[in-house]
């Protein structure tokens, strides 16, 4: 069975600093993973996807940055944290071709700025 | 632009109550839609996928329905539970690269 694993599970920061998000995904081979934000009162975003190794698509320009090393981890990066940064981050993982689409998501890192 | 909601916001039931969560989406190019529930500080746990073939699925208690003309889904508690207390989120993608679009989810109270 596959598993999605997040670390750390909270964090806190003060703002101008790095940051590190981790994901890996057992099970599968070669899945599709993405990186959500779910900001207080904003509801949930898609920030980055991944359908391989060193292969990331942007879908909000902001001061983050993901990078896939391995076929199974995702990293989310920050060189500088803002304030707006803090919410609760998830990744998630599909199997690829497949036309079903279905998303499956990890137990998430609470990132609060201050 | 393309645009998921859910109405209520937010809902109280008493126990045993069967009930209906509300979803909509402004763009019907969508190729599946689905479900999930999420407990306060924790992830997204998927409940059903329909596919845009698809009108319904079921498991367990849970029925959700797709209608991509009138741009609705409808997710069907039956006999609710305090343990279904928790926010449903309803996502549309539409591309075959997994892009979500999520509403804003509704949290579900069940009362003892």
């Amino acid at each position: 069975s596959q598993t999605i694993h997040q670390w750390p599970a909270t964090l806190v920061q003060p703002v101008g600093s790095p940051l590190s998000l981790e994901c890996t995904v057992e099970g599968t081979s070669n899945p599709n993973l993405y990186w959500y934000r779910q900001a207080a009162g904003r509801g949930l975003q898609l920030l980055f996807y991944s359908v391989g190794i060193g292969q990331i698509s942007s879908e909000v320009p902001q001061n983050l940055s993901a990078s896939r090393p391995q076929d199974r981890q995702f990293i989310l990066s920050s060189k500088k944290l803002l304030l707006s940064d803090s919410g609760f981050y998830l990744c998630a993982w599909k199997k690829p071709g497949t036309a079903s689409n279905e998303q499956f998501f990890g137990p998430g890192t609470r990132l609060t700025v201050l | 632009k393309q645009e998921v909601t859910q109405i209520p916001a937010a809902l109280s039931v008493p126990e045993g109550e069967n009930l209906v969560l509300n979803c909509s989406f402004t763009d019907s190019a969508i190729y599946n839609l689905q479900w999930f529930r999420q407990d306060p500080g924790k992830g997204l746990t998927s409940l059903l996928l329909i596919q845009s073939s698809q009108r319904e699925q079921t498991s367990g208690r849970l029925n959700a329905s797709l209608d991509k003309s009138s741009g609705r889904s409808t997710l069907y508690i039956a006999a609710s539970q305090p343990g279904d207390s928790a926010t449903y989120l309803c996502a549309g993608h539409y591309n075959q690269g997994g892009k979500l679009i999520f509403g804003q989810g509704t949290e579900l109270s069940v009362k003892p």
